[in-house]
């Protein structure tokens, strides 16, 4: 069975700093990450992307890769007390399922002012 | 543009009624998705169309659940005879191609089966 695992949190972070989320996934053959977040009472939000082993940088959030490893993880730069939400995770794996998103459980990250 | 649209946004009916659920994909795009989000639970997958077709209802929980897409855009969710497990909230997405692509997720609809 497919798994995606994130630490479940709380993770606590003070304003302007960097909040680090992880994320790992069990079908070496993935092609395809995502970060959604998800305030409390709202649908998820697509926030981030990634296909390719690296660095992807979009504003204040980075999106790292490693399939190596089977790690992808979210960095969220000069943290805002807006950026508390849970942070899902999600994957597209490989085989004939390549438009089926399996999610993670979500880290929640709350930024203190 | 305009997001994924879904209706109701709160459905609230008694245990054994049937409840319909709707999907307004984004202009455009060809794969539409469903699915669930139960409390403390994650999100699960429940149904996949590629225009009208769906290739994959391997999420469907059971027999009680269908769904059906129209003229490649809206989609609908129905749960004949409820029960109150499937008290959730029913998120439906969007992606312009099915394959490796970004899904953009519609408000939900919160279902709660009295």
């Amino acid at each position: 069975q497919k798994e995606v695992e994130q630490n479940s949190g709380p993770l606590s972070v003070p304003e302007g700093a960097i909040a680090s989320l992880n994320c790992t996934y069990s079908d070496r053959g993935s092609q395809s990450f995502f970060w959604y977040r998800q305030y409390s009472g709202k649908s998820p939000e697509l926030i981030m992307f990634i296909y390719s082993n690296g660095d992807k940088e979009d504003g204040r959030f980075t999106a790292q890769l490693n399939k190596a490893s089977q790690y992808v993880s979210l960095l969220i730069r000069d943290s805002q007390p807006s950026d508390s939400a849970t942070y899902l995770c999600a994957v597209i794996g490989s085989g004939g399922s390549n438009y089926k998103l399996t999610f993670g459980k979500g880290t929640l990250l709350t930024v203190n002012p | 543009g305009a997001g994924v649209s879904q209706s109701p946004s709160n459905k609230v009916t008694e245990k054994g009624k049937d409840v319909e659920l709707r999907c307004d994909p984004i202009s455009g795009h060809t794969a539409l998705y469903w699915y669930r989000q139960s409390l403390g639970q994650g999100l699960e997958f429940l149904i996949y169309f590629q225009g009208n077709s769906a290739p994959d209802k391997s999420g469907l929980p059971s027999d009680r659940f269908s769904a059906e897409r129209t003229g490649g855009s809206v989609s609908t969710l129905t749960i004949q005879r409820t029960q109150q497990e499937d008290s959730a909230v029913y998120l439906c997405a969007s992606s312009l191609q099915p394959s490796n692509q970004p899904q953009h997720f519609g408000d939900g609809t919160r279902l709660s089966i009295l």
